[in-house]
Formats: C-alpha cells, sequence, structure tokens
C-alpha cells in the first residue's frame, strides 16, 4: 500500500520570495506522483504530475518538482511567489496498476503575504 | 463538455436520515471515485469503481454504500447519517488507462447536526 507524507501543514511567505513544499511518499511498486491544488471554496486542480522520463518536471502557474527515488521525495517548488498562490496543496500518489487508488497526503497549506 | 458534476453543493442533515450524494462525469470515463476532505488529514478515499457494476471499498468506507449502474453516475449513499460525517465530498473520475490524472467535481459541503 501506498502512503504520503507532506512535511509542513502550514508554509508563510513573503510575496516573491521561493518556496518548498515537501513530499515524502512510500511504496514498494513503481508510482505516479502528483500536485493538486485547492483554491479557497473551490475542487482541486492538478498542477503537475511525474509519470516517467526527466524527473524534474514543470507544471502550470510557474510551479515544478523533482521526482527522487533513493528519497522517496517529490518536492513542490516556485522560485518567485505571488499572492494569488496562496491555497492549500496536495501530494498524491498512484500506483501503476490497472486499478491504481490515488492517495492523498494531508495537504500543505501556503500563504504569500505581500 | 462540463466535466464532473456534483449535486447539491451544500446540505445539512440530521442524525438519523439518509441521502444520496450525486456525481456524473460526461467524459466517458471508466474509473470514478468518492473522496472526503477533513482539515489536517488531506483526501481519503471513500469508495471507487473502474466501470460500471464494479465497485470496491477505499480507506474510509464504513457508513457508505455505492452503485454504479451507468458509467457516467456514480452516486454515494448515506444509509444512516452521523456528525462523524461532517465533511466536504469529491467526487473524481479518470481514464481507466493513460496517465491516472483524475478530474475533480466542485465538491459537497455536508454537515451533520
Amino acid at each position: 500500500a501506498q502512503s504520503v507524507t507532506q512535511l509542513d501543514s502550514q508554509v508563510p511567505v513573503f510575496e516573491e520570495a521561493p518556496v518548498e513544499l515537501r513530499c515524502n511518499y512510500s511504496s514498494s511498486v513503481s508510482v505516479y506522483l502528483f500536485w493538486y491544488v485547492q483554491y479557497p471554496n473551490q475542487g482541486l486542480q492538478l498542477l503537475l504530475k511525474y509519470l516517467s522520463g526527466s524527473t524534474l518536471v514543470k507544471g502550470i502557474n510557474g510551479f515544478e518538482a523533482e521526482f527522487n527515488k533513493s528519497q522517496t521525495s517529490f518536492h513542490l517548488r516556485k522560485p518567485s511567489v505571488h499572492i494569488s498562490d496562496t491555497a492549500e496543496y496536495f501530494c498524491a500518489v498512484s500506483d501503476r496498476g490497472q486499478g491504481g487508488k490515488l492517495i492523498f497526503g494531508q495537504g500543505t497549506e501556503l500563504s504569500v503575504k505581500p | 463538455n462540463a466535466g464532473v458534476t456534483q449535486t447539491p453543493k451544500f446540505q445539512v442533515l440530521k442524525t438519523g436520515q439518509s441521502m444520496t450524494l450525486q456525481c456524473a462525469q460526461d467524459m466517458n470515463h471508466e474509473y470514478m471515485s468518492w473522496y472526503r476532505q477533513d482539515p489536517g488529514m488531506g483526501l481519503r478515499l471513500i469508495h471507487y469503481s473502474v466501470g460500471a457494476g464494479i465497485t470496491d471499498q477505499g480507506e474510509v468506507p464504513n457508513g457508505y454504500n455505492v452503485s454504479r449502474s451507468t458509467t457516467e453516475d456514480f452516486p454515494l449513499r448515506l444509509l444512516s447519517a452521523a456528525p462523524s460525517q461532517t465533511s466536504v465530498y469529491f467526487c473524481a473520475s479518470r481514464p481507466d488507462s493513460g496517465f491516472y490524472e483524475q478530474y475533480f467535481g466542485p465538491g459537497t459541503r455536508l454537515t451533520v447536526t
């Protein structure tokens, strides 16, 4: 079975500063990895995904994430955040089987201050 | 395409009442799932379905029933609501093969008093 741990429940940061949201996963099989964003009172939107190939994945809104198999991590980064990036971010993992279920981490609340 | 739709958006129930949360998708996706979102716990999988007539349990299935009679619809039934089921419920769907990206509905906020 897979599990996901997001190491920070809240990350406050000033506008235009860099940010890293940390995610570790555990799985006995090969996985797909995802980051989703949830803006206040909205549903979830896919930011980026790692399926295979290059370990550096670029997503929407200037976010990127790096897959590190040896450390079983998939940290999300942005070099310069905006107020509009204030949201909750979820890391998720799915095994590569046909019935692969998506398992989520607990979420990280990113708060960007002016 | 409307994508994934959920009704109602908000619902208040009394303890012991039953209700059905509706979910529909128009993308011809085989895989559909229900999650509940609670503060500090992320999204937890309740039930999922890999196609019409096939359902299975997720992490937190107790107190919920599902059925899948068509590809488009995947209703979630609360048989006897409890305050512990106060949550935001999300339905999601994805193609059966491919990249496993799930598309989420807008959610239903349920309060059980």
